[in-house]
């Protein structure tokens, strides 16, 4: 079993739609979980990170985690075209200095 | 501040050529990283740097070799490219193991 599992989509919504993106995990020695917004031919850029379970919200981003299930997720509201691109969850815990990412999933959210 | 930098943004090689991937950041982190992205497989960490003066292994190290110049710089080295060496190259930072920030990618093409 991979440590984390991510579907690769690719997701194609309306705009305006309620996005889920989802990501498991085997390892329970992860502690913090993140998402990364990676534009085509960009960089992984940082959206959102927690240590804890429960709901994070940051404007129309809300990211959960669920340490029993070992499932994380991230919603967004109100999708907007520039939402569109790969979004990548990532976590890592204990003292080395590894994130372990998931594979990435494909958004377009369309006009 | 310019976040995390990296040189040359592209760059093609022939097979057993040289060269050196540059990365410098201006946010005065702790740990430096090298990834490398290859479609399918998402992100996978080659070395990385938890402090001045330290180096150590990720996953796919062979083939590569690393230097921590000072606090702001990690560069990594290619001595005799591969094609399996084909990728798009990222650099990140961060203060601790947890949030880690991207430079833009080197794309590198062996051929």
């Amino acid at each position: 079993q991979k440590e984390v599992e991510q579907d690769p989509g690719p997701l194609s919504v309306p705009e305006g739609a309620i996005v889920s993106l989802n990501c498991t995990y085997s390892n329970s020695a992860f502690q913090y979980f993140m998402w990364y917004r990676q534009y085509s031919r960009k960089g992984p850029e940082l959206l959102m990170y927690t240590y804890s379970s429960g709901n994070k919200e940051d404007g129309r981003f809300t990211a959960q985690v669920d340490k029993s299930s070992k499932y994380i997720s991230l919603f967004i509201r109100d999708s907007q075209p520039s939402d569109s691109a790969t979004y990548l969850c990532a976590m890592g815990g204990g003292s080395n200095y590894k994130l372990t990412f998931g594979k990435g999933t494909l958004l377009t959210v369309n006009p | 501040n310019a976040g995390v930098t990296q040189t040359p943004k592209f760059q093609v090689l022939k097979t057993g050529q040289s060269m050196t991937l540059q990365c410098a950041q201006d946010m005065n982190h702790n740990s430096m990283y090298w990834y490398r992205q290859d479609p399918g497989m998402g992100l996978r960490l080659i070395y990385y740097s938890a402090s001045e003066g330290t180096t150590d292994k990720g996953e796919v190290p062979n083939g590569y070799n690393v230097s921590r110049l000072n606090k702001r710089e990690f560069s990594l080295r290619l001595e005799s490219a591969a094609p399996s060496q084909t990728s798009v190259y990222f650099c990140a930072s961060s203060v601790r193991a947890d949030t880690q920030y991207f430079g833009p990618g080197t794309r590198l093409t062996v051929l």
